[in-house]
């Protein structure tokens, strides 16, 4: 089992559109967990950190769920610009370094 | 510098020739990440540092690729007899671990992007 796993994809949504991923990991003892995000071409971007209590930004929110080791993004309202591939990272592995997820990749249609 | 930096950003090299990619983190990250992406896939994890120790270089491919890191600074990945199939965009990130704890997020550099020809 990976220790990092996400949704497949692509997701390919209308614009408006509100679109969930989710990411399960492996590690019980995970502490650190974000989003992240790459455009094509790009390096990865740190979109958002996942906070126990869930946190929101705009029109993201990102939600922790200890019990069954997963994390989620939601983002409503969908824009061209949201078009992406959304990476879950998590803190693992024998070391505790972050762990990035294969990745979602997102295409928002006009 | 205020981010990560690698240099070359891009490297065209000769099948078996040797070639040495440098990273800069951000100054006071301890732990630095080296990671592979071939086009249109996913990160591919190769190394990772806290300090000046690798803890897990699981990730290496083989022996050809090796990683070194000095004064809990710069690193620089090497490939010694480069192959078509190591063309891909090598990509460094840095955070801080405080002690005894977890990486915080972790920030990249622009890549360098190797063509084996």
């Amino acid at each position: 089992r990976k220790e990092v796993e996400q949704d497949p994809g692509p997701f390919n949504v209308p614009e408006g559109a509100t679109v969930a991923f989710n990411c399960t990991y492996s590690n019980s003892a995970s502490q650190s967990f974000f989003w992240y995000r790459q455009d094509c071409r790009k390096e990865p971007k740190l979109l958002m950190s996942v906070y126990s209590s869930g946190n929101e930004d705009g029109r993201f929110t990102a939600q922790l769920n200890r019990a069954s080791q997963y994390i989620s993004l939601l983002i409503r309202d969908s824009k061209l610009s949201d078009s992406a591939t959304y990476l879950c990272v998590v803190n693992s592995g024998s070391a505790r370094q972050l762990t990035f997820g294969s990745g979602t990749q997102l295409t928002v249609l006009p | 510098g205020a981010g990560v930096s690698q240099s070359p950003s891009n490297k065209v090299t000769e099948k078996g020739k040797d070639v040495e990619l440098r990273c800069d983190p951000i100054s006071g990250h301890t732990a630095l990440y080296w990671y592979r992406q071939r086009l249109g896939q996913g990160l591919e994890f190769l190394i990772y540092f806290q300090g000046n120790s690798a803890p897990d270089k699981s990730g290496l491919p083989s022996d050809r690729f090796s990683a070194e890191r000095t004064g809990e600074s710069v690193s620089t990945l090497t490939i010694q007899r480069t192959q078509q199939e190591d063309s891909a965009v090598y990509l460094c990130a840095s955070s801080f671990n405080p002690t005894g704890g977890f990486d915080t997020e972790a920030f990249f550099g622009q890549g360098t992007r190797l063509t084996v020809v």
